[in-house]
């Protein structure tokens, strides 16, 4: 199995959105509705900050949200702060209790 | 609470096999549905999933490295042993474990640098 498919980097402004795709297949993304995302800060483990495509655990800023159409996910943050800025990885359950991550994705607040 | 905690070397020789426990708490693994994942990531590069064991001893590998991996677990311990054999410079990584439910995991332990050099 590959690794999913994350832009390297993306940006914006503080109170701005930004929007990270991950792109897998029909037997990873698109055939289960188990894509999970992680926020990573440097030096730190993992964080989930979504799980199920779309929900979102207990403490975790309603601005995070998720989505999925057909073999790309999505991770949506909204009114971006400072604290935001950190590597995001998705993940996928890929049948037969098999997993997949992502390349992860660079956010910058500027 | 559920907390979570890598042990092992942390350098270990090419060729050697390399043996790292994850000690938890807060959860069995003897409950359906829950299990213990390891995940690996190289300085700098992107996560790897490598090896997850459930409540009822089923276990699973990354297919690229499955010949080369074991995952076992002492329940009377709390414990979760991760053996790789064969290990190259290329190995060198931070060594996560993981609970995992609802096929997600969640939370993680803090991680043990492992760096394969001779």
């Amino acid at each position: 199995q590959s690794a999913l498919t994350q832009p390297p980097s993306a940006s914006g402004s503080p109170g701005q959105s930004v929007t990270i795709s991950c792109t897998g297949t029909s037997s990873d993304v698109g055939g289960y509705n188990y894509v999970s995302w992680y926020q990573q800060h440097p030096g730190k483990a993992p964080k989930l900050m979504i799980y199920e495509v779309s929900k979102r655990p207990s403490g975790v800023p309603d601005r995070f949200s998720g989505s999925k159409s057909g073999n790309t996910a999505s991770l949506t943050v909204s009114g971006l702060q400072g604290e935001d800025e950190a590597d995001y990885y998705c993940s996928s359950y890929a049948g037969t209790n098999n997993y997949v991550f992502g390349t992860g994705t660079k956010v910058t607040v500027l | 609470q559920i907390t979570l905690k890598e042990s092992g070397p942390t350098l270990v020789k090419p060729t050697q096999t390399l043996t790292l426990t994850c000690t938890f708490s807060g959860f069995s693994l003897i409950t359906g549905g829950v299990a213990v994942g390891w995940i690996r990531q190289p300085p700098g590069k992107a996560l790897e999933w490598l090896a997850v064991i459930y409540g009822d001893d089923d276990k699973r590998y990354s297919p690229s490295l499955k010949s080369r991996l074991t995952i076992t677990k002492d329940t009377s311990k709390n414990q979760v042993v991760l053996t790789m054999t064969n290990m190259d410079p290329v190995d060198t990584a931070t060594y996560y474990c993981t609970h995992r439910l609802r096929r997600t995991f969640d939370p993680w332990g803090q991680g043990t640098l492992v760096t394969v050099s001779s």
